[in-house]
Parts: C-alpha cells; structure tokens; sequence
C-alpha cells in the first residue's frame, strides 16, 4: 500500500483477554519498528524487526508481549493477559535499509487500545 | 546504549515568537536524524531529516534543524511561529552499527504551546 497500514485503529478489551494487534508496512521496507505511547508520554519502544536478522526485543516491557514478522512483510503484536497500563497508542513504523535519503522512517496511524 | 534528550518538555511561545528546540544523542558512529510533529489527534509526521551534506537542513512549515557534530545535537528552528505549530516534537536518531544493524531511538517529546 501506499503507507503503513494498521488494524484495529481502535480495541477496547475487557482486562485479562489477549489482543492482537497488525501492521502492514511499506512494500519494500526491510525495517520495521513497534512503539507504544501512553496518554501525554513520549515514544516507547517495543521492537524492532530487519530482513531476516534475529528481532530486537529489547523494548518489550514483559513476557506478556510478544511480536513476529513474517519475512519482510506483515507484523503482529500480540498483548497477552492485558493490564489497565497496556492501554495507550501502539505505532507501528518501517523504513527502507541503508543510510540513503530514502530512509525515512513513517508512521501509521496507530491502534488505540483501551483496556476496561 | 544511545539515548536522545529533549531536555525542554514543555514550551509555551506566543505567536511570532522564534522557536528552538534541543536535541541531543549520545552515539558516536553514522547516524541519520529526524524530527517529527505530532498535532492533536493526529498521527507523526515527518519535519525534516538529515542523511548526509549540508548540515543545515530545511523542512516543511518553515522549520529548520541544524546538526553539529561535534555537539551530538540536531536542534530545531524556527522564526516566528504560528498558533498552528501547537503540536508535539520528537527528535530521533538513527544509529548505524557494524555488521548493518541500524536503531532509531526517539526522544520523549517537546510539547510546544503557541498562545495567539
């Protein structure tokens, strides 16, 4: 597509279910990154994801989280058990590889996850 | 680790007032830069990003940034600001490592508050 596409755009959950959440990024992009942003917080990061090389997990706040890409196409993030403070926005981001101009990074639009 | 400060967390300008925003990276290899708005409500946008040359760099909306490596810093500008620029500011670095493992870190974010 023509950005980075992510689903659901909204999730409100009960506390204790698991969610799932999908980016689909830039055709061509190699990297591909997971944050999370709380209400009023900066930028968290979860993952990261490049080619074929083993993922960056270092982000991920617990065991809870987990995360996968299939090849260099589609990811999902998956929150198992969910907390009250898993609630906040979780962007999704790709990029191509290299140091070159056309290495921006860009954003979806983010799913909002409300756990009740 | 790198790490990228913002060290002003919330700044409250009047209109036609100039702009300056820090931002500060630890990691001493390659590194691309990158600011990025985010209005209320709305998804992060991409202001201007620098790979390489000049390292004065211009973006959208008037704003510029300028890295000076010998600073670690990529600090940005503007002149006169507007109401509209009331938006949130990320900087954010990416981080070139041997064997081509790259990582973008991102500051915590400037809230900038332009009063009319």
């Amino acid at each position: 597509g023509a950005g980075v596409s992510q689903s659901p755009s909204n999730k409100v959950t009960e506390k204790g279910k698991d969610v799932e959440l999908r980016c689909d990024p830039i055709s061509g992009h190699t990297a591909l990154y997971w944050y999370r942003q709380r209400l009023g917080q900066g930028l968290e990061f979860l993952i990261y994801f490049q080619g074929n090389s083993a993922p960056d997990k270092s982000g991920l706040p617990s065991d809870r989280f987990s995360a996968e890409r299939t090849g260099e196409s589609v990811s999902t993030l998956t929150i198992q058990r969910t907390q009250q403070e898993d609630s906040a926005v979780y962007l999704c981001a790709s990029s191509s590889h290299g140091q070159g101009l056309g290495n921006t990074i860009y954003f979806g639009e983010g799913s909002w996850l409300t756990v009740v | 680790a790198q790490s990228v400060s913002q060290h002003n967390h919330h700044v409250i300008l009047s209109e036609a007032a100039s702009l300056e925003l820090g931002c500060n990276y630890s990691y001493g290899g390659t590194v691309n830069l990158f600011w990025y708005v985010q209005y209320p409500g709305q998804h992060l946008q991409l202001l201007l990003k620098y790979f390489s040359g000049d390292p004065l760099v211009k973006g959208i909306k008037g704003f510029e940034a300028e890295f000076i490596k010998s600073k670690f810093s990529f600090n940005l500008r503007k002149p006169s600001v507007q109401w509209s620029d009331t938006a949130e500011y990320f900087c954010a670095v990416k981080a070139f490592y041997s064997g081509g493992y790259q990582k973008v870190t991102f500051g915590t974010g400037t809230k900038l508050q332009v009063i009319p």
